[in-house]
């Protein structure tokens, strides 16, 4: 049983590019959310998708948007790119109507904006 | 607004001793409490998760408190290894959301020595 996977592991932009990050949920989840973790810091959300369409959303500007697929697989996209976007990013999977509350992360992608 | 504060910031402590982290929350409407084992670089790994009914709960080695009425948890670590080096996040869940809207405090480093 597969658990949550992200790719790419590490990418490194220049700032103002724009990147897409991609997340496969654990099998049987419906539900993803996204999260950025700058260094020594927890993570912050970012938003939470469900049924492709996305149900939460924190303080993050509207360069940061998402997407999820009919497969319930995920994309973060980031535009124009700034210093202060490095960070951890980090998906989560669960089931929205679960009973476990239970949240599995992924590995994370290990973005450097220079 | 909702909050998770940890402490101590960071431990180092001698391979084979016990210690116990703390975590304050201010997190309202209170939906459970988890806490997780993030290793450098890596996805959050969940060790314990507790509801509002539950003050105990044991995850091997991990034994994690809740005092809802306090709002506060603990999480105590016995008979320590060196593969318990890592940041030990404290992750709070508003009811909104099925109790997929998560709060993370910013982690206790815990290094252990020989």
């Amino acid at each position: 049983d597969a658990g949550v996977t992200q790719s790419p592991t590490h990418l490194i932009k220049t700032r103002g590019q724009q990147v897409t990050l991609r997340c496969s949920p654990k099998s049987g989840h419906d539900t993803v959310s996204w999260y950025q973790q700058a260094l020594g810091q927890g993570p912050q959300f970012i938003f939470q998708y469900y049924e492709e369409e996305e149900r939460q959303r924190g303080n993050f500007p509207d360069r940061f948007s998402g997407h999820q697929f009919p497969n319930y697989s995920s994309e973060l996209n980031v535009n124009a790119l700034l210093l202060g976007d490095s960070a951890l990013y980090l998906c989560a999977s669960s089931l929205l109507r679960g009973s476990s509350y239970e949240q599995y992360f992924g590995p994370g992608t290990r973005l450097t904006v220079t | 607004k909702n909050q998770v504060e940890q402490s101590p910031q960071s431990l180092i402590i001698l391979e084979g001793k016990n210690c116990t982290l703390q975590c304050n929350y201010t997190v309202s409407p209170f939906s459970n409490l988890r806490w997780y084992k993030q290793d450098t670089g890596r996805g959050p790994v969940s060790l314990t998760i507790m509801t509002f009914s539950e003050n105990t709960k044991s995850n091997g080695r991990y034994t994690a408190t809740l005092d809802a009425d306090t709002k506060q948890s603990s999480l105590h670590i016995t008979a320590s290894q060196l593969s318990d080096s890592a940041s030990y996040i404290c992750v709070v869940s508003d009811i909104t959301g099925g109790g997929n809207k998560l709060t993370f405090g910013t982690g206790t480093q815990l290094k252990v020595e020989l």
